[in-house]
């Protein structure tokens, strides 16, 4: 299957800093990435969908100057918490979609697990 | 917003056992589909059954979709510890955009 890379899979920061998570297709081109996040032994919450070019669109409750998302090129996307605090602890995760995949599958990066301190 | 609910929500077996999950939904479907997740990794896509299927299989998976019960299953026959993992349905979302999971079925098969 095609291939979604993300980076960095931990990340340890310290409260009130920024971190950038990057999430790249490595064999497609993915005109549209969704961002999750997962709790411990919960299941993973939608963020935003991002289309190539465009503004993210989040979900209800997601709030976006906090959550910046940038998807600049058709491999590249970008997740940038801002100002982070402890609550912000969780495993992200990307995913993408391209034109020349099928239409309803989805591939996910391995995740990046944050810890802010 | 979560489209539905797994169940059970744990689930642990010998190896040879067979495992056996469902997962309820609430809206109309296109389509379901049912990840693996490691701990602590990503997803893996297993399988997508369509809305207009009943039945479909893949090596030792089986999945079964009731789109009247709005309701379906996964069998994995003849686990093994390497199946050992958390497996959520996913549908659409009403945009059909992107993918809305389900709660979860953490599986442990012991040897």
């Amino acid at each position: 299957g095609a291939v979604v890379s993300q980076h960095p899979s931990r990340v340890i920061c310290k409260s009130g800093t920024s971190v950038k998570i990057e999430c790249r297709s490595l064999d497609f081109q993915a005109t549209t990435m969704f961002w999750y996040r997962q709790f411990p032994k919960q299941s993973l919450m939608l963020m935003a969908t991002s289309n190539e070019g465009s503004k993210a669109t989040y979900e209800q409750g997601v709030e976006k100057d906090k959550f910046l998302i940038n998807h600049a090129s058709l491999t590249l996307s970008t997740l940038t918490v801002t100002s982070a605090h402890p609550e912000d602890s969780s495993f992200y995760i990307c995913s993408a979609k391209g034109t020349l995949l099928r239409n309803t599958e989805a591939f996910f990066g391995q995740g990046t697990r944050l810890t802010v301190v | 917003s979560q489209q539905g609910e797994e169940d059970p929500q744990a689930l642990s077996i010998q190896e040879g056992e067979n495992a056996t999950m469902n997962c309820s939904y609430k809206t109309s479907i296109n389509n379901l589909q049912w990840y693996r997740q490691n701990s602590g990794r990503g997803l893996v896509h297993l399988i997508l059954i369509r809305s207009n299927e009943r039945e479909k299989h893949s090596g030792r998976l089986r999945v079964t979709l009731d789109t009247s019960k709005k309701s379906s299953s996964l069998l994995i026959t003849a686990s093994r510890a390497a199946d050992t993992a958390s497996y959520f349905c996913a549908t659409d979302n009403q945009a059909g955009t992107a993918l809305i999971f389900g709660k979860g079925t953490t599986l442990s098969v012991s040897s």
